[in-house]
């Protein structure tokens, strides 16, 4: 049963316009969430978190709500540039085991 | 400072044969992890060292997977005998510390091919 579920496994989003990813989790013993981005033939590389104490975190042109009684994560990339053309994951941990549950993944493209 | 490294980047191996990844962690990282991404699913954890320790090995398959990191340092995995459910892209990371606001950093992967 998968815990960290990202149901859209592409996007397509134009040059400068905002891309958003999403997330969705099941386990309300999460208490603290990441997104990795993913270039090909690399390993993931750490782009932003959330503690459960926030519900937003900024970091340039990334954003990450989260809004708790949803269950419910998402990235926000403003404005949108060819290198962020990625696979994006998200992650989720709880403070019992520190143990990062991934999700399977979405495929950002963003078009010149 | 030299990121997280692996070897080899990519292998394959016929049904029933052993294959040894090896890991290298960043310089002072006591805290190494293994995961596996079969193709198009999760990232899926395996296991977690703390130095030479075998802290979380609840993700680890079966039996035909053993890990070590012998004084510490680098690590292995070893798949043995290799079944064609084995074949995925096995990452690993590492971090200073085992807490999750402190960042994983992952190598680039092994790409395992089991025929």
């Amino acid at each position: 049963d998968q815990q960290v579920k990202q149901n859209s496994p592409s996007l397509s989003v134009q040059e400068g316009r905002i891309s958003i990813l999403n997330c969705d989790y099941t386990n309300s013993m999460f208490d603290y969430f990441l997104w990795y981005k993913k270039y090909p033939a690399e390993g993931p590389t750490f782009l932003i978190s959330i503690s459960s104490i926030k519900d937003k975190n900024e970091d340039g042109r990334f954003t990450v709500f989260l809004n708790k009684s949803a269950k419910h994560l998402s990235l926000h990339i403003v404005p949108s540039q060819p290198g962020d053309s990625a696979v994006y994951f998200c992650a989720a941990s709880d403070s019992g085991t520190y143990k990062y549950i991934f999700g399977t993944g979405t495929r950002l493209k963003v078009l010149a | 400072e030299a990121g997280v490294t692996q070897f080899p980047s990519h292998s394959v191996i016929e049904k029933g044969q052993t294959v040894t990844l090896r890991c290298d962690p960043i310089s002072g990282h006591d805290n190494l992890y293994w995961y596996r991404r079969v193709m198009g699913k999760e990232i899926k954890f395996l296991l977690h060292f703390v130095k030479e320790s075998k802290q979380d090995e609840s993700g680890m398959p079966n039996n035909r997977f053993l890990a070590e990191r012998t004084g510490g340092t680098y690590s292995t995995l070893k798949v043995q005998p290799a079944e064609l459910e084995d074949s995925g892209v096995y990452f690993c990371a590492s971090s200073q510390e085992h807490n999750p606001w402190m960042t994983q950093y992952f190598g680039p992967g092994t790409r395992l091919l089991v025929l």
